[in-house]
């Protein structure tokens, strides 16, 4: 099955500066993968969805880079704001179904 | 938001008693999934549903049921409570359009069940 490793440890960074979250996986590289925030007492909510042929994708201040030789995918945040605090969950698709990493906390200070 | 409610929000129960979740979705969408959260796990598929009667085992699927008799309902039951089955209860959809891939999931609010 599919392993999925992200920082368990909270990510703390300053009010304007780059967040970077790491997303690693074994096994099989998927065909896609996507990021989701989740804010405390609320479910998880779509952000970005990234497939094996693209290199990077973007919204707004969000990035997030896929490549597969590594078996990896970074999570950026621009600009971040207090707003942006949250924790951060990246899936692995599999068939019909999603494989969820542990997520990593991200708190941004003033 | 997605149209999505779980019901109840909340509960507590007894060890050995049965229990039934709801989700319930105006969507439309062809999948429905439960997962459940805790700390240390993160969210981990139990089952889910690709269709009305149509249901697969997920990776904790060990002492929970479901069951999808109509498009917009998917219960999810605890023959017998036990207390490792506490934990947040989330409720998700998906409306896939290629066989064999997964599009994106949208969640419901959580149900968080204590089974004392």
């Amino acid at each position: 099955s599919q392993k999925i490793e992200q920082n368990s440890e909270a990510l703390n960074i300053q009010e304007g500066k780059t967040a970077t979250l790491t997303c690693n996986y074994t096994n099989y590289s998927p065909a896609y993968l996507q990021w989701y925030r989740q804010d405390p007492g609320r479910g998880p909510v779509f952000l970005l969805l990234i497939r094996e042929n693209e290199k990077e994708k973007r919204k707004e201040r969000l990035k997030v880079t896929f490549d597969t030789t590594l078996k990896q995918s970074l999570f950026h945040i621009t600009a971040s704001q207090p707003a942006d605090s949250a924790t951060y969950l990246c899936a692995l698709e599999g068939y019909s179904t999603l494989t969820f990493g542990k997520g990593t906390m991200l708190l941004v200070s003033p | 938001d997605a149209g999505i409610t779980q019901s109840p929000r909340h509960k507590v129960t007894e060890t050995g008693t049965p229990v039934t979740l709801r989700c319930h979705q105006t969507e439309n969408h062809r999948y429905m999934y439960w997962y459940r959260q805790d700390p240390g796990h993160g969210l981990r598929l139990i089952h889910y549903s690709y269709g009305v009667k149509d249901t697969d085992k997920g990776e904790v699927s060990d002492g929970y049921s479901v069951s999808r008799s109509k498009t917009e309902d998917f219960l999810l039951t605890l023959e017998s409570a036990t207390s490792s089955q506490t934990s947040v209860y989330f409720c998700a959809i998906s409306e896939s359009t290629l066989a064999g891939s997964t599009d994106t999931q949208y969640f419901g609010p959580g149900t968080r069940l204590t089974v004392l």
